[in-house]
């Protein structure tokens, strides 16, 4: 079956401009999740949205990111005032329950290439 | 410090060797313990996913946690070029859902 897409593939920005990134997770996953990965750093957890409870924001870096998930499925994650530090891979996983009750596998897409220039 | 370390290699084997990666976490309160594989531009594929201590094998791939040293290992048997990739380790508590990944260690297997 179809896993998570992101899109676009890459994105160019200028600093100061704001942008948009989209995550359509695998039909049926209750849960999504963001993450970054950065050069050297590995994978920094963002965001987490479960069913319809409050997210779990306690990884976004500043205020100047934001994210929201509709209809408990796609999720649009948003950079305003885009700094050079702010360029990395920005990848979205979903899964099945949003648990570790055994099984609950975190399904990656491809990414969003993000530069800022 | 951070709560899952990883050397990043590159590491460079020849095709046939038994690869080693590892990597050491500082917090007592990890109880899964995931490898995922994430080839260039791609995104992490799950390999191998251990709760507690202890060893899972599936085919060529063996997990091994020792909770007591804090030690995470991934043995790859009879590498292959095409397990050129890097390998992240991940950990995660009992009831958490928030990944704590290492660097990533990349791995070269020279045909």
């Amino acid at each position: 079956g179809a896993g998570v897409s992101q899109s676009p593939s890459n994105k160019v920005t200028e600093k100061g401009k704001d942008v948009e990134l989209r995550c359509d997770p695998i039909s049926g996953h209750t849960a999504l999740y963001w993450y970054r990965q950065s050069l050297g750093q590995g994978l920094e957890f963002l965001i987490y949205f479960q069913g319809n409870s409050a997210p779990d924001k306690s990884g976004l870096p500043s205020d100047r990111f934001s994210a929201e998930r509709t209809g408990g499925s796609v999720s649009t994650l948003t950079i305003q005032r885009t700094q050079q530090e702010d360029s990395a891979v920005y990848l979205c996983a979903s899964s099945l329950r949003g648990d570790r009750r055994g099984g609950d596998e975190q399904y990656f897409g491809p990414g969003t290439r993000l530069t800022v220039t | 410090q951070k709560e899952v370390e990883q050397d990043p290699g590159p590491l460079s084997v020849p095709e046939g060797a038994i690869v080693s990666l590892n990597c050491t976490y500082s917090n007592s309160a990890f109880q899964y313990f995931m490898w995922y594989r994430q080839y260039s531009r791609k995104g992490p594929e799950l390999l191998m996913y251990t709760y507690s201590s202890g060893n899972k094998e599936d085919g060529r791939f063996t997990a091994q946690v020792d909770k007591s040293s804090k030690y995470i290992s991934l043995f790859i048997r009879d590498s292959q070029p095409s397990d050129s990739a890097t390998y992240l380790c991940a950990s995660l508590m009992e009831y958490g859902n928030k990944l704590v990944f290492g660097a990533g260690t990349i791995l070269r297997v020279k045909s």
